[in-house]
């Protein structure tokens, strides 16, 4: 079974301008979360969803947004981007069933790197 | 350990030595704990979890140990190997499942000593 698959792997923008990543999930896996790593601050979490909804959401703000197709795969887009959203953005997949929580154990893709100049 | 900022915790131990990482952490409402393993250039890798009515699970070198108490967590890895050089994350999800997203600790860089 074919792993969490994120493109591009690095991206290097400016100031200002917006980026889209994206997400394809291990197959049968309806849960996408999105993680943003950095040396200050650890790993954060973003926002996650389920079957095209956003089930939850972090401390982020506005500018970071996320969507999610009807085949799981998700996409996450910053705008107006500013030096500190330097990071590794990881999205993780799940089944996503939250009475079950064993089939809540998310598995990483390898993330993209993005450098802010 | 935990750690804040730039200076996550080390752990350096010889190879062929047993090694043991630790987290505390902070939602006594916390249901389940993951280890992950994050390699350089890699995204985090399950390695081992454990559920809030368990002390103890093992898995192929590598034991989880949860003291409920005190709120801690370790993970023990026997004969350590090269390959076992990453950074090691504590995870928990709370009691109503994982909609919230896992809550990770700052991580434990263990640095194997040839």
């Amino acid at each position: 079974k074919a792993g969490v698959t994120q493109t591009p792997r690095y991206l290097i923008k400016t100031r200002g301008q917006q980026v889209t990543l994206s997400c394809s999930p291990i197959s049968g896996h309806r849960s996408v979360s999105w993680y943003q790593q950095t040396p200050g601050q650890g790993l954060q979490f973003l926002f996650e969803y389920f079957s095209e909804t956003q089930r939850n959401k972090g401390n982020f703000p506005g500018r970071f947004s996320g969507r999610q197709f009807s085949n799981s795969r998700s996409e996450m887009n910053v705008s107006t981007l500013e030096l500190g959203d330097s990071a590794l953005y990881l999205c993780a997949s799940s089944y996503g069933s939250g009475s079950q929580l064993a089939k809540n154990i998310q598995y990483f893709g390898a993330g993209t790197r993005l450098s802010v100049l | 350990g935990e750690s804040v900022g730039l200076h996550l915790p080390t752990l350096s131990v010889q190879e062929g030595d047993n090694s043991i990482i630790n987290c505390a952490y902070s939602n006594s409402a916390s249901d389940y704990f993951i280890w992950y393993k994050q390699e350089s250039g890699k995204g985090p890798q399950f390695i081992i979890d454990i559920r809030s009515n368990m002390d103890k699970r093992q898995g192929q070198r590598v034991t989880v140990l949860l003291n409920k108490t005190v709120k801690h967590l370790s993970l023990q890895i026997a004969a350590t190997q090269p390959g076992d050089s990453a950074v090691y994350f504590c995870a928990e999800i709370g009691s109503g499942g994982g909609a919230d997203g896992l809550t990770f600790g700052k991580g434990t860089h263990l640095i194997i000593q040839p």
